[in-house]
């Protein structure tokens, strides 16, 4: 157990929707990352915030928005849906979000858009 | 632009036998590598990691070599056990970018 939280496991949803997936980082962590992982696809950076403010943005796409609250827990927004959005999305913690440091992933959202 | 490639989707090797899974990467900014290793239905978790200061690092039966003249870093695990049985991925930083770019997986298969 990693210690990070992603809720809800599995998403099913149709083109057009909305949904947003949530994480609560590991204890202590200040900073959370976004990472989707299509078919065959490595892990893609989609964002990263520390301590409520948006420190990295990747590939993410105008479509997604996400926030750190206050609490550390962060959501990852994603509008307009399209069947090429059907991924695994994971999020990760880290202490301080630094280069090197060792990220801390939670067991994923599968979202299926139909 | 794939920064980082992992050109095997898949390896299979038999129980006690070396497993080597290779890695190359493009952007010689990287200083850092990492391998995660993930499991169905878990996320990803931390394996062992090298600084481009160094050429290896062990950590018990896994090692992690880094050939920086040819981009290039690998994973060997001495003996492979059917709990290694995984999708490993390979993964690099450079210093001040915050974010870890991956490759995009290779499934291991420890055959008994």
């Amino acid at each position: 157990d990693s210690g990070v939280t992603q809720t809800p496991k599995h998403l099913i949803t149709a083109t057009g929707q909305r949904v947003t997936l949530r994480c609560s980082p590991r204890s202590g962590d200040l900073s959370v990352y976004w990472y989707q992982q299509s078919l065959d696809q490595g892990l893609q950076f989609l964002i990263q915030y520390y301590n409520g403010e948006e420190r990295a943005k990747g590939n993410i796409l105008e479509r997604f928005s996400a926030q750190q609250f206050p609490d550390l827990h962060s959501e990852l927004n994603l509008s307009s849906l399209e069947l090429g959005d059907s991924a695994l999305y994971f999020c990760a913690s880290s202490l301080q979000g630094l280069a090197n440091e060792k990220l801390f992933f939670g067991s994923g959202t599968q979202l299926s858009v139909l | 632009d794939q920064q980082v490639k992992q050109n095997s989707p898949s390896l299979s090797v038999q129980e006690g036998r070396i497993s080597i899974l290779n890695c190359d990467y493009t952007n010689s900014m990287f200083d850092y590598f990492l391998w995660y290793k993930k499991y169905p239905a878990e996320g990803p978790t931390f394996l062992i990691s090298i600084s481009s200061i160094k050429d290896k690092n062990e950590d018990g039966r896994f090692t992690v070599f880094l050939n920086k003249s040819a981009k290039h870093l690998s994973l060997h695990i001495v003996p492979s056990q059917p709990g290694d049985s995984a999708v490993y991925f390979c993964a690099a930083s450079a210093q001040g970018a915050q974010k870890l770019v991956f490759g995009q997986g290779t499934r291991l298969t420890i055959n008994p």
